[in-house]
């Protein structure tokens, strides 16, 4: 059953900590993103990677690092100095090698900083 | 500075009747379109997309219409149904290497 999975669905983390979300896709894509949506917001880019190792600041990337050692695993580590962390993240992936590629989502992650 | 906008942030509809979803961009360089429909506390689903060497897409009760001298798509559903109430996301594509820009979305509530 080929899909993008993000855990946990519900994340709650203290003010000051830093908190890792996760996204793995097994529909061997080339290339994952990280978005944020916040209410009125729309979807906002933090980083995307276009292939293994190697990946770029989107629009909103302060306060948020990013690794991909593996081609199918792309996550997202919401630093302390993320001001505002409270938010929807969205993971998606896309095959990769053309702008008409279309990207899938997976289900999102709700973090709440407390 | 948006690229790509929805000036509609919501729109309602009776169950039965047409759905009108616009989205206008200002990157000439644009020429692959796409629209996602998302449900609260999911992630958007790809509903149906348009290339700017066609004017019109269709795939059941979904339409997209593309204007690209007015920069200009929307979106139509024909008929509503309740199913379709949820926040539409139009995003464009450039070629290159560069990710695709999304619209802030508009929800849509059709009314039975």
């Amino acid at each position: 059953d080929g899909g993008i999975t993000q855990s946990p669905k519900y994340l709650f983390r203290k003010e000051g900590q830093n908190v890792t979300l996760s996204c793995e896709q097994n529909l061997n894509h080339d290339a994952m993103y990280w978005y944020r949506q916040d209410p009125g917001q729309g979807l906002r880019l933090i980083y995307y990677s276009q292939i293994v190792n190697d990946f770029q600041k989107g629009d909103i990337a302060e306060g948020y690092s990013v690794s991909r050692e593996k081609k199918e695993s792309f996550p997202l580590t919401v630093t302390s100095a993320q001001k505002n962390p409270t938010a929807f993240y969205l993971c998606a992936s896309e095959e990769g090698g053309g702008h008409t590629d279309t990207q899938y989502f997976g289900p999102g992650t709700r973090l709440t900083v407390l | 500075d948006q690229q790509v906008k929805q000036n509609s942030p919501s729109l309602s509809v009776q169950e039965g009747r047409i759905s009108i979803l616009n989205c206008d961009y200002t990157n000439s360089m644009f020429d692959y379109f796409l629209w996602y429909k998302k449900y609260p506390a999911e992630g958007p689903t790809f509903l149906i997309s348009i290339s700017s060497i066609k004017d019109k897409n269709e795939d059941g009760r979904f339409t997209v219409f593309l204007n690209k001298s007015a920069k200009h798509l929307s979106l139509h559903i024909v008929p509503s149904q309740p199913g379709d109430s949820a926040v539409y996301f139009c995003a464009a594509s450039a070629r290159g290497n560069t990710p695709l820009v999304f619209g802030k979305g508009t929800r849509l509530s059709v009314i039975a």
